[in-house]
């Protein structure tokens, strides 16, 4: 079995402030690890992921993230955030070949001027 | 241009109709996947299927039904049986490496 927690349900910050969303993830097998970003009303839209290889891992829009393996985490990081990265963010795993991926509950990103 | 359709967008059905989702791929993906969304509760899998006349149960199959009889096309049912049908419905097909999602179906149950 496998399970995502994102620890911050809602983050606010100010217009170009750093930023990191934390996940935390279980598995019992080797995992591959995914962000996916949610605009209201909108599908899923990948921002990165973890295969395997290099740790640090990064996306589109600015956006990296970091596998650590012994803290179980893959927290998602932008050094200097913008009005329109204001959406929803979700951490998922998946731990086999049929790609189940397992959601975290979210985390809604809202970025002020 | 390739991607995923969903349709209806929006919809609304009295309490004890049946209704189904439409989803289309024509990314030439063999996996699709159906995904319930609820304010706060993440995404959590209904069905999936990994290749045609074939698919599985997710962790919240209990009212829902499904057929795969072409690659392209991935249908849900929502049935009179489930009792909280109200919510946001994602379809998603399996490429390389990642899942592609649809824009989505919101049920309204009235």
């Amino acid at each position: 079995a496998q399970s995502v927690t994102q620890l911050d349900s809602q983050v606010p910050v100010f217009e170009e402030a750093p930023v990191e969303l934390r996940c935390n993830y279980s598995s019992s097998v080797s995992v591959y690890l995914f962000w996916y970003v949610q605009y209201p009303n909108q599908g899923l839209q990948l921002l990165l992921k973890y295969l395997s290889g290099s740790t640090l891992v990064k996306g589109i829009n600015g956006f990296e993230a970091e596998f650590n393996k012994s803290q179980t985490s893959f927290h998602l990081r932008k050094p200097s955030v913008h009005i329109s990265d204001t959406a929803e963010y979700f951490c998922a795993v998946s731990g086999g070949s049929n790609y189940k991926l397992t959601f975290g509950k979210g985390t809604l990103l809202t970025v002020n001027p | 241009d390739g991607g995923i359709t969903q349709s209806p967008k929006y919809l609304f059905r009295k309490e004890g109709q049946n209704v189904t989702l439409s989803c289309e791929q024509n990314l030439n993906h063999d996996a699709m996947y159906w995904y319930r969304q609820d304010p706060g509760q993440g995404l959590r899998l209904i069905y999936y299927s990994q290749i045609v006349n074939d698919f599985q149960k997710g962790d919240i199959a209990e009212g829902y039904s499904v057929s795969r009889e072409k690659k392209e096309s991935f249908p849900l049912t929502v049935t009179s049986a489930q009792k909280n049908p109200t919510a946001f419905y994602l379809c998603a097909s399996r490429g390389p490496g990642e899942l592609f999602f649809g824009e989505g179906s919101r049920l309204t149950v009235l």
